[in-house]
């Protein structure tokens, strides 16, 4: 069965400290990989996107990692700030694009 | 900028009436769009697939009659939930993309609160 599969559900973390997301697929065969912040309210926004090749991707205070052999991304976020507190999305795209399945998402909580 | 324009971004109405979510593109042509509704604290759930041209394909569990897809043109694609009720109080999201595997770029949502 494809599916996504992000951890932890939420997350509280003090402003100025790191954080790692993680993201598990089982989707196959697979296209790329893409993280979205979306603020409450409001419509998802491109973070970063990742191919099958591409092992790390960088985007500002923004790191995604890609391990396609064991199915894992992360996106880890640098010295926190409170307009990071959102929900991050990872969405997976197979069957040469056909297919998109989105994860439940990961609630931030950044605070002062 | 925006690429994908949404509109309204929110909307009250009485329980019965219909109301019309509409989904445009601003910069190039969108062949196919995606529509979603969110739920409080839960993430996007794919309602159907807007083609231009021809009939939207809907997701499992999703009434082609309540949720009525139109794409006539290119640039616009519009979610007419019809006799609203309470239930159907939602976060309504569109995107689409420029190519099949490329970024998804999604509106910036419409919130819909049926009394």
């Amino acid at each position: 069965k494809n599916q996504v599969e992000q951890s932890p559900q939420s997350l509280i973390i003090l402003e100025g400290k790191n954080c790692t997301l993680q993201c598990n697929y089982t989707v196959s065969p697979f296209s790329n990989l893409r993280w979205y912040k979306q603020d409450t309210g409001r419509g998802p926004v491109s973070l970063t996107i990742m191919t099958f090749s591409e092992n790390t991707k960088s985007n500002g205070r923004y790191t995604a990692t890609l391990d396609a052999d064991t199915k894992q991304s992360s996106l880890h976020i640098t010295a926190s700030q409170l307009s990071d507190s959102a929900s991050y999305i990872c969405v997976v795209t197979y069957t040469g694009g056909f297919k998109t399945i989105f994860g439940a998402g990961t609630r931030l909580f950044v605070k002062a | 900028g925006a690429v994908v324009s949404q509109h309204p971004s929110w909307v009250i109405c009485k329980s019965g009436t219909s109301v019309k979510i509409e989904c445009r593109s601003l910069d190039f042509q969108a062949t196919t769009m995606f529509w979603y509704r969110q739920f409080p604290k839960q993430s996007l759930m794919l309602m159907a697939t807007s083609n231009e041209g021809s009939k939207a394909t809907y997701e499992q569990g999703v009434e082609k009659d309540k949720f009525l897809i139109n794409h006539a043109s290119l640039t616009l694609s519009t979610l007419t939930v019809t006799s609203a009720h309470p239930e159907d109080s939602s976060f309504y999201i569109c995107s689409t993309n420029r190519d099949r595997a490329g970024e998804l770029f999604f509106g910036e949502g419409s919130r819909l609160t049926v009394l």
